[in-house]
């Protein structure tokens, strides 16, 4: 484990579903993250929380909606997602400014049928 | 655009041969500098940083990068490859203006053969 724990590991859904992401970190950082894994594509960063604040949507589709109620969770709500949505899903997590490096978590592989 | 490149998609090479994977970034100003590393079915690994001082900077299993103001480069290197190495390598900027959230290439995917 790194010290963000994301969950589920999988999840496949169908395109008419609302699912949720959950990530959790304990390791005292102040800023959070959402990136999209695809394959043959660089890592899409989709959104930072910094200090429970949205700092940053990275011109993502509504349908994808984050939630952070406090320092140590972030989720990512899922509704109506397409086909093209199905990809890894990485939460991360660092102090404020990164000075102190980023501790990504494992992913949630996500197949939206 | 601001953007991060990586030049070698995939690179395969045979055991004991050395590694140079190609970086380039074009963001202005201060920018912290990073590798990291993804195993098959693993999670991402931080395998160095570069932040200031000391533009050559040593990262952990023996790679090292060198951080090139002027070409704007932060090129990752190891003098001899084991299997073992087999992963993609991903190298990643940190600016001020995305709520200093990482922004990464695409990726260099290397296959080392016994």
């Amino acid at each position: 484990e790194t010290g963000v724990t994301q969950t589920p590991r999988h999840l496949v859904m169908g395109m008419t579903n609302k699912k949720s992401l959950k990530c959790e970190q304990h390791l005292g950082h102040n800023a959070m993250y959402w990136y999209k894994q695809s394959a043959k594509k660089p890592l899409e960063l989709m959104f930072v929380y910094s200090l429970e604040e949205r700092v940053e949507n990275n011109s993502v589709p509504s349908r994808f909606s984050p939630e952070c109620p406090n320092s140590s969770h972030l989720f990512l709500h899922l509704h109506t997602l397409q086909p093209e949505d199905s990809a890894l899903y990485l939460c991360a997590s660092s102090q404020s400014g990164g000075d102190y490096g980023y501790t990504f978590g494992s992913g949630t592989r996500l197949t939206v049928v | 655009a601001q953007s991060v490149s990586q030049h070698n998609h995939h690179v395969i090479l045979s055991e004991a041969a050395s590694l140079e994977l190609g970086c380039n970034y074009s963001y202005g100003g201060t920018v912290n500098l990073f590798w990291y590393v993804q195993y098959p079915g693993q999670h991402l690994q931080l395998l160095l940083k570069y932040f200031s001082g000391d533009p050559l900077v040593k990262g952990i299993k023996g790679f090292e990068a060198e951080f090139i103001k002027s070409k704007f480069s932060f090129n990752l290197r190891k003098p001899s490859v084991q299997w073992s190495d087999t992963a993609e390598y991903f190298c990643a900027v940190n600016v001020w203006n995305s709520g200093y959230a990482l922004n990464f290439g695409k990726g260099t995917s290397l296959l080392v053969t016994p």
